[in-house]
């Protein structure tokens, strides 16, 4: 199947910094990238739709502010956490359509946030 | 609003037992549904995809069913491995861009 690629895999951060997480295609286009959440022992939630070359969308309740999602080649969509809070810390996964594969989601390995 | 419950929420089997996991939404009108693995602290890893025109899909010792008129739909594990243990989680397109999960259901196999 498709491979998408996240990372960092794991990241420990100080609360206020800024940390930028990255998922990419690695062989195929992807014009819509997909962000989730992810709670111990719960589902993943999403957060935001990402496309490319324009601004993403964002589920209710999710800060946009707080969650800067920028999408700018056709491969790599990046979601950067501003302003970090502990709350902030969770599995943060990204996935991405491969249009050529109808309706097929593939998932990068997710990255783990902790913030100190 | 769709809603997607998996049952049970955990499962142990002995190994080389065939079990089933179980998936149930409440709006039928579905874009399709998508079996996942998930290992612990990892991403997800797509297993089944069927489509909202199929009725099933195999791919080795899974089968994944769809029932759209009950909102239902199975993923049939044969002769289960301690390898196959992993949380399941079944979600379901509403269209080609929103997908909604369920809480997935942990299995263990017992060597």
């Amino acid at each position: 199947g498709a491979v998408v690629s996240q990372h960092p895999s794991r990241v420990i951060c100080k609360s206020g910094t800024s940390v930028k997480i990255e998922c990419r295609s690695l062989d195929f286009q992807a014009t819509t990238m997909f962000w989730y959440r992810q709670f111990p022992k719960q589902s993943l939630m999403l957060m935001a739709t990402s496309n490319e070359g324009s601004k993403a969308t964002y589920e209710q309740g999710v800060e946009k502010d707080k969650f800067l999602i920028n999408h700018a080649s056709l491969t790599l969509s990046t979601l950067t956490v501003t302003s970090a809070h502990p709350e902030d810390s969770s599995f943060y996964i990204c996935s991405a359509r491969d249009s050529s594969l109808v309706g097929e989601l593939f998932f990068g390995e997710g990255s783990r946030l902790t913030v100190l | 609003k769709q809603e997607v419950t998996q049952i049970p929420a955990a499962l142990s089997v002995p190994e080389g037992e065939n079990l089933v996991l179980n998936c149930s939404f409440t709006d039928s009108a579905i874009y399709n549904l998508q079996w996942f693995r998930q290992d612990p602290g990892k991403g997800l890893t797509s297993l089944l995809l069927i489509q909202s025109s199929q009725r099933e899909q195999t791919s080795g010792r899974l089968n994944a069913s769809l029932d759209k008129s009950s909102g239902r739909s199975t993923l049939y594990i044969a002769a289960s491995q301690p390898g196959d243990s992993a949380t399941y989680l079944c979600a379901v397109g509403l269209n080609n861009n929103d997908m909604r999960f369920g809480a997935g259901t942990r299995l263990t196999v017992k060597p």
